[in-house]
């Protein structure tokens, strides 16, 4: 069964309106990381929250964790049309060699 | 800036031949992993290697091998190419184990078995 579940699994929005995808993962992490997929290419990392960390900024990006709940969210500020992509949340976890992918959320954001 | 390159981008392959998907990365990281991604499932773990001729089996390691002879490289192998191998191939690498830092990506090779 996959680690990270994305939510939700398609968003559309206008530019300039704030996206926010949340991710629930099953079992304790080390780290929670977002990466981000253009069509049909390979992923990008955008940013890593350490599992003693509950929130980090990048740029418009803005990234909560809560390991109380087990749930992550990220949140991109003032969207743009070049922000539609796919966005998928990562876990490592202990005793796991190799990052754990949930299935991803597919953000549009019309011009 | 790492680079992570995979030899194909689209790949159209018969049932039943022996496929080789082939990924190199030039930072000299230790560890690299080979994903298949399928519209719904996300990314799924086929095999990973932490250092030169070692290798874990991932999550969906049945019908693939992997071969790692040297450092910057490291092969997927389809022993004999099947429709249910049609998918989206990812070769990341990262330094640190354990998935505790981020990885790096290739652009993904799209391979069709017919």
């Amino acid at each position: 069964s996959q680690q990270g579940e994305e939510d939700p699994q398609a968003l559309s929005i206008q530019e300039g309106e704030n996206a926010t995808m949340n991710c629930s993962y099953k079992t304790s992490i080390n780290n929670l990381q977002w990466y981000r997929q253009n069509s049909g290419r390979g992923l990008v990392h955008l940013i890593l929250i350490r599992s003693n960390e509950r929130e980090k900024h990048s740029g418009r990006l803005r990234v909560t964790l809560d390991t109380s709940k087990k749930s992550s969210s990220l949140l991109i500020t003032a969207s743009r049309a070049a922000d539609t992509a796919s966005y998928f949340c990562a876990t490592g976890l202990t005793g796991r060699r190799a990052l754990t992918f949930g299935s991803g959320t597919r953000l549009q954001v019309q011009p | 800036d790492v680079k992570v390159t995979q030899s194909s981008r689209y790949l159209v392959k018969r049932t039943g031949e022996k496929v080789f998907l082939e990924c190199v990365q030039d930072m000299d990281h230790e560890n690299m992993f080979w994903y298949r991604q399928d519209p719904g499932l996300g990314l799924r773990l086929i095999y990973f290697s932490y250092d030169v001729k070692m290798k874990e089996k991932g999550d969906i390691p049945e019908g693939y091998s992997v071969s790692r002879e040297k450092k910057e490289r490291f092969s997927l192998i389809l022993e004999s190419a099947s429709t249910n191998q049609t998918s989206m191939y990812l070769c990341a690498s990262s330094f640190p184990p354990g998935g505790r830092a981020e990885a790096f990506f290739g652009q993904g090779t799209r391979l069709t078995v017919v």
